[in-house]
């Protein structure tokens, strides 16, 4: 265990489904991010959130919609999703700021789009 | 665009051998060094980060970094099949964000 929590662990979800997904953490971290990770690619960084600001958004297509309400807690909204979008999703956190501490990842959610 | 090479092997070693794992990265600016073991199916683990060139070594696992050549590496001795996984190594800048390597497959071979 990291002190990161991802719920749920696996979603099945067709493309015109709604759903959320759901990280927090316990290490009183500061910035906490998401990451795509599909099939002999590397990590894709998704956006980050530092002191509740969304500070990074790398170019991620609308239909993922991120919410931070505290820096504990990180959502990842998805509506209208494409097969491809089909990956492992992954929480991260860190200490924040403007170095790069070392980064804890919860278990991720496994993503499958029909 | 800053990047992080690594072969992406598989890297098969004997039991009991020493594993070497190699990186290299782009950005001069690079500050800060990590290691991550990913086992199939699961999420990436943290298991070593460097900052200064030099070594740095926790139990079997020694991280190496020369900033000079931009080359970190990674050393695991007596190498256990329970080290066969993916390293993926990533490197941070002067902002919070980490560029990640493609990882490499380690295969410990009883």
């Amino acid at each position: 265990e990291t002190g990161v929590t991802q719920t749920p662990r696996h979603l099945v979800m067709g493309m015109t489904n709604k759903k959320s997904l759901k990280c927090e953490q316990h290490l009183g971290h500061n910035a906490m991010y998401w990451y795509k990770q599909s099939a002999k690619k590397p990590l894709e960084l998704m956006f980050v959130y530092n002191f509740k600001e969304q500070t990074e958004n790398n170019s991620v297509p609308s239909r993922f919609s991120p919410e931070c309400p505290n820096s504990s807690h990180l959502f990842l909204h998805l509506h209208t999703l494409q097969p491809e979008d089909s990956a492992l999703y992954l929480c991260a956190s860190s200490q924040g700021g403007l170095t790069s501490y070392e980064q804890y990842f919860g278990p991720g959610t496994r993503l499958t789009v029909t | 665009q800053k990047e992080v090479e690594q072969n992406s092997g598989p890297l098969s070693v004997p039991e009991g051998a020493i594993a070497s794992l190699n990186c290299t990265y782009s950005d001069r600016g690079s500050q800060s060094f990590f290691w991550y073991r990913q086992y199939s199916g699961k999420s990436p683990e943290l298991i070593m980060f460097i900052y200064s060139n030099g070594d740095k070594e926790d139990g079997r696992f020694t991280a190496q970094l020369n900033k000079a050549s931009q080359y970190v590496s990674l050393l695991i001795r007596d190498s256990q099949p329970s080290d066969s996984a993916t390293y993926l190594c990533a490197v941070g800048g002067s902002n919070y964000k980490l560029t990640f390597g493609k990882g490499t497959l380690l295969t410990v071979n009883p």
